[in-house]
């Protein structure tokens, strides 16, 4: 069974400063997504990572992927107070039986960027 | 551009009632989901359809059916509604080439279960 795990779950960090939000996971795939979520909305697709060694970025984020680490990280550069919220890591699951695939979710981390 | 829309935002139910959570979808994609999301918990597939006609379940299927008739349309179907259903759900498609793809989801229904 796959299994998604965000670190950390809670990040309070002042502005200017850098930091680096890890998603782990347990079992074999090549394809990892970033999405994030500001209070009380829905969640919009931040990054598409799909394969080993994928490296995007948007601005003062950027995310990595090792498929042989089974680890995603999502880097913050010189934070600011807009990217206050809630970020998740989404990995796509080993096929089933039918041939469709499920996306496990990691519980997600809240970031909070205090002026 | 409508993308994904959800319909009702707002519903409280007592227990035991039953309701439809409407999912409709504008971009022509095959993969359409369901998630609930409850605090601490992240978000936890509830069902999933690969395309018209097919349906799977996820982490979380107990107590709610699904159907897809058309490749627009996704409704989540509450039988006998339970205060453990009391959350926030999203509707979420994709255009699957391989993989679940990039997900664009609906602004979310939240449900309150008395």
């Amino acid at each position: 069974e796959l299994k998604v795990e965000q670190n950390p779950l809670f990040l309070s960090m002042q502005e200017g400063k850098n930091y680096t939000i890890y998603c782990n996971y347990s079992t074999t795939s090549d394809r990892l997504y970033w999405y994030r979520q500001d209070p009380g909305k829905s969640l919009e697709s931040l990054f598409v990572l799909l394969s080993n060694g994928a490296v995007k970025q948007e601005g003062r984020l950027m995310a990595s992927l090792d498929t042989k680490a089974r680890l995603s990280t999502l880097h913050i550069t010189a934070a600011v107070h807009d990217l206050s919220a809630t970020y998740f890591c989404a990995v796509d699951g080993p096929r089933t039986q039918g041939g469709s695939e499920k996306l496990v979710f990691g519980k997600g981390t809240k970031l909070t960027v205090n002026p | 551009n409508a993308g994904v829309t959800q319909t009702p935002k707002f519903q409280v139910l007592k227990t035991g009632q039953s309701m439809t959570l409407q999912c409709a979808q504008d971009m022509n994609h095959e993969y359409m989901s369901w998630y609930r999301q409850d605090p601490g918990m992240g978000l936890r597939l509830i069902h999933y359809s690969v395309g018209a006609g097919i349906t799977d379940q996820g982490e979380v299927p107990n107590g709610y059916n699904v159907s897809r008739s058309t490749t627009e349309d996704f409704p989540l179907r509450l039988l006998s509604a339970a205060p453990s259903q009391t959350s926030v759900y999203f509707c979420a498609s994709s255009f699957q080439i391989r993989g679940t793809g990039e997900l664009f989801f609906g602004e979310g229904s939240r449900l309150t279960v008395l």
